[in-house]
């Protein structure tokens, strides 16, 4: 069974950092590109940055970019969102995404999503 | 490149027909993605390449596109059919966006 785990949501001061972290299984997860997306409740989703299988290709909403930092690591099946000078807005429900197919170039529409982990930024 | 969908609620009965819209800023090809969300539900895709159906999808829903304008439509709405729904694009690394979503409700 394909499954995503994230955690490392928190409480956490504006102007903060955290880290969070998503275990993938059931998959061959360095061939899949992977995103992070965010959705505060009541409200839509936001698609927060992306990540090709390789690495290679990597991308930012403009809400987060220099602020954010996508990663992963193929060898423990884990993708990773480092997020620097946290801001009020940036409170959400964080999802870790799947995409459909693999090895892919140009980013993919996403088919398996994590329970996500939140956060939330305040002071 | 940013995706406006319309109208933000439509209220329709079982048994109706659904259409759902959704624009693109700038051209996108056929790049699009549709996605169900339900309450307490991860969102489930129902549409990628502006047309084609992800798997188990029922044949109820389809999509379309002429232009910047995209189209899921729901032939005949089913009780489990009334959610919201998104469009997402995926041209481009630099950005992958959402759309506002439109919720289908009971009338």
């Amino acid at each position: 069974e394909v499954q995503l785990v994230e955690s490392g949501g928190d409480l956490v001061q504006p102007g903060g950092s955290l880290r969070l972290s998503c275990k993938a299984s059931g998959f061959t997860f360095n061939s899949y590109g992977m995103h992070w997306v965010r959705q505060v409740p009541g409200k839509g989703l936001e698609w927060v940055s992306g990540i090709s299988w390789n690495s290679v290709s990597i991308g930012y909403a403009e809400s987060v970019k220099g602020r954010f930092t996508i990663s992963r690591d193929n060898a423990k099946n884990a993708l990773y969102l480092q997020m620097n000078n946290l801001r009020p807005e940036d409170t959400a429900f964080y999802y870790c995404v799947k995409e459909i197919w693999d090895s892919g170039y140009e980013p993919y529409p996403v088919d398996v999503w994590g329970k996500g982990t939140t956060v939330t930024v305040s002071s | 490149i940013m995706m406006t969908q319309s109208p933000l609620t439509l209220s329709l009965s079982p048994g109706d027909r659904a259409t759902l819209s959704c624009r693109a800023s700038q051209s996108v090809s056929s790049n699009l993605a549709w996605y169900q969300v339900k309450p307490g539900q991860a969102p489930r895709l129902l549409i990628y390449g502006a047309s084609s159906r992800a798997s188990d999808i029922p044949d109820r829903f389809s999509g379309s596109a002429s232009g910047p304008e995209f189209t899921l439509t729901i032939s005949s709405l089913q009780p489990e059919d009334f959610a919201l729904y998104y469009c997402q694009h995926y041209s481009s690394w630099s950005s992958l966006a959402f759309g506002g979503g439109t919720k289908v409700e009971l009338k």
